[in-house]
């Protein structure tokens, strides 16, 4: 299994903060990650593929960098609507996802 | 626009078999450019893949779970649906469907369904 580790777990932050959370993976995965942003008692969205393609839809404060075993999700300007937990997943073998990151509103 | 509504027992009994449908509507599930997957996620916890299909049936599970998955797809319904055999407490999640669009070597899940909360329990 091609394990990631998402960090931090947990992230308080205030509207207009600039946040990034990280992934990292056991093992290379080139660029076959993706990231997810899921509200409460909805199914996630995909919000970046291969990285650092922004899914349509999505809004350009959200941007997603990295290859090999590190990779970063980046929202530049958090408005009210993005407070959500946030999940990586890769594609390289069988997908696996991270445990997940929650930002709160500080 | 493109809709995924999963169906089934909200309640299954330990040992028994967990079958779950997904019924596509807004869009082909014939399309060549897209697969269709199931993924879960326990109350509180963390998501988990299970597995995906094409529709010409070919499939690709879960190493974890293989031994009790079966995905199928029905292409003149516009459905696919997952069975899970000998299910535990463990099984207890809510599962979703998805549409997996095929881009530069994999598969991301780009359209989901609601989800459908499937509880093991006697």
């Amino acid at each position: 299994d091609i394990q990631l580790t998402q960090s931090p777990s947990f992230l308080s932050a205030s509207v207009g903060d600039r946040v990034t959370i990280t992934c990292r993976a056991s093992q290379g995965i080139s660029s076959y990650l993706a990231w997810y942003q899921q509200k409460p008692g909805k199914a996630p969205k995909l919000l970046i593929y291969a990285a650092s393609t922004l899914q349509s839809g999505v809004p350009s404060r959200f941007s997603g960098s990295g290859s090999g075993t590190e990779f970063t999700l980046t929202i530049s300007s958090l408005q009210p609507e993005d407070f959500a937990t946030y999940y990586c997943q890769q594609l390289n073998s069988y997908p696996t996802f991270g445990q997940g990151t929650k930002l709160e509103i500080k | 626009q493109l809709q995924l509504q999963e169906s089934g027992p909200g309640l299954v009994k330990p040992s028994e078999t967990l079958s779950l449908t997904c019924t596509v509507s807004g869009g082909s599930i014939s399309s060549s450019s897209y697969y269709w997957g199931w993924i879960r996620q326990p109350p509180g916890k963390g998501l988990e893949w299970i597995g995906s299909i094409y529709y010409s049936g070919s499939t690709y599970y879960n190493p974890s779970l293989k031994s009790r998955v079966t995905i199928s797809v029905d292409t003149s319904k516009n459905q696919f649906s997952l069975k899970l055999s000998s299910v535990t407490a463990a099984d207890t999640a809510v599962y979703y469907c998805a549409r997996l669009a095929s881009i530069v070597g994999a598969t991301y899940p780009d359209y989901w369904g609601q989800g459908t909360l499937v509880t093991v329990s006697s």
